[in-house]
């Protein structure tokens, strides 16, 4: 069935470093993607998506590109702060299978 | 746009007794999502509804776990006869149910079970 697998944490930075969690998924059809972030005491929220291959998903100096070809969803950013430190989750969503699948997310610590 | 909220925040039970959880979702959100969240883990999906219809059930979902969504609008979720395995953050999460639409999650319902 479909899958995501992401890069395992914790990923410890400092701050205004670069940032790169991988993301790989397994589909059968052609699946959104996405990337959902859980702040410390909060609920999951989405960070970005996309839709097609090649589209690029961004918000709050992240950005992820649907690539097709790897079968692959990076998150990225240039310069991380410390009100970064979150859990990261990859995720997909097969539209005939209505629902979303998420892998098993990436710790990131930021420090000052 | 109250967001999702869930009810309880936390329970603690004895094996073997019964639980129940309630969600209520982004009022007019018409698909309501049932997952459980262990340590370590990404959220693993349980159910879903469209209104008031169960429309997938996961194999996680054993016959001591039943969810509701009568009228549409809010949703339970029974465990009956808890077990220790069945300890996790129990999230909720709605969505308009426009193609590829994103899911709104609740702060979940963390169970344990003694």
């Amino acid at each position: 069935g479909d899958s995501v697998t992401q890069m395992e944490g914790p990923v410890t930075l400092s701050e205004e470093a670069c940032l790169t969690i991988n993301c790989t998924y397994t589909a059968t059809g052609y699946p959104s993607l996405f990337w959902y972030v859980q702040y410390p005491g909060e609920g999951l929220q989405l960070l970005l998506k996309a839709t097609k291959a090649d589209d690029k998903g961004s918000n709050k100096g992240f950005e992820a590109t649907y690539r097709k070809e790897t079968t692959s969803f990076h998150l990225e950013k240039g310069s991380v702060q410390v009100s970064d430190s979150a859990v990261y989750f990859c995720a997909l969503s097969d539209l005939k299978d209505d629902k979303i699948i998420f892998g098993k997310g990436t710790r990131l610590h930021i420090l000052p | 746009d109250t967001g999702v909220s869930q009810d309880p925040r936390h329970k603690i039970t004895k094996r073997g007794q019964n639980v129940t959880f309630r969600c209520d979702p982004i009022s007019e959100h018409n698909r309501l999502y049932w997952y459980r969240q262990t340590l370590g883990q990404g959220p693993e999906f349980l159910t879903y509804f469209q209104n008031e219809a169960q429309l997938e059930k996961s194999r996680l979902l054993s016959d001591r776990f039943s969810a509701e969504r009568p009228k549409g609008s809010f949703s339970t979720l029974e465990i009956q006869r808890t077990e220790q395995g069945d300890s996790a953050m129990y999230l909720c999460a709605s969505s308009p149910g426009t193609d590829y639409s994103p899911l709104h999650f609740g702060n979940g319902t963390r169970l344990t079970v003694t």
